[in-house]
């Protein structure tokens, strides 16, 4: 249980182009989804919280006019790379937090997304 | 943005081998710690969720312990295996979760 898919699993687009990416649960509903993005050889880093229904909650320094994330079911958020640029270019990663689960805020995540700007 | 360190970065290891990494983060408000291991091409998988009042949390031969203390968690790998290759993650959970850079661990046949 508790399978999150990411589609697509690798994009690569032109410069100015936007990118949607799809983050859906498989086998659960997820009230709430995160989005982050990793450089080489860097962490993970959330860019915003997106709880179904609402306006996604963005970390500081990530552009919300940029990111566009819509969460409109309890299955499905995605994430729009608008007007890309190649240092738009890096790993996409989504999680999912069970709306059925325990305490600590355990998340299920995605293969993620490598997104490729020319 | 909270300082969440894994070291080392990564580690080559002989099967049947054991060794350990360690991931240190902020001793202060101390929630949750999780570890996940990450194959390439695959999900993050869940591992261990450390709490404050959790003892040593095992699974097979994967083991983690935790000092909120002094701020470090450390994982074992007992006589490891090619399938224990993959990339573990440590997050700090302070209601958001906060990485590290993560331990890349390649085992030799």
């Amino acid at each position: 249980g508790a399978v999150v898919s990411q589609h697509p699993s690798w994009v690569i687009c032109k410069s100015g182009t936007s990118v949607k990416i799809e983050c859906r649960s498989l086998d659960f509903q997820a009230t709430t989804m995160f989005w982050y993005r990793q450089f080489p050889k860097q962490s993970l880093m959330l860019m915003a919280t997106s709880n179904e229904g609402s306006k996604a909650t963005y970390e500081q320094g990530v552009e919300k006019d940029k990111f566009l994330i819509n969460h409109a079911s309890l299955t499905l958020s995605t994430l729009t790379v608008t007007s890309a640029h190649p240092e738009d270019s890096s790993f996409y990663i989504c999680s999912a937090r069970d709306w059925l689960a325990g305490d600590y805020n355990e998340q299920f995540f995605g293969p993620g997304t490598r997104l490729t700007v020319l | 943005i909270l300082n969440v360190e894994q070291s080392p970065q990564s580690l080559h290891v002989q099967e049947g081998d054991s060794t350990n990494f360690t991931c240190s983060f902020p001793s202060s408000n101390f929630y949750a710690l999780h570890w996940y291991r990450w194959e390439t091409a695959k999900s993050p998988e869940a591992l261990f969720v450390m709490t404050l009042n959790g003892d040593e949390k095992k699974k097979g031969r994967i083991s983690a312990t935790l000092n909120t203390k002094e701020g470090y968690s450390y994982l074992y790998i007992k006589g490891s295996q090619p399938e224990d290759s993959a990339t573990y993650l440590c997050a700090f959970n302070d209601y958001k979760l906060s990485f590290g850079a993560g331990t890349t661990v390649t085992v030799r046949a």
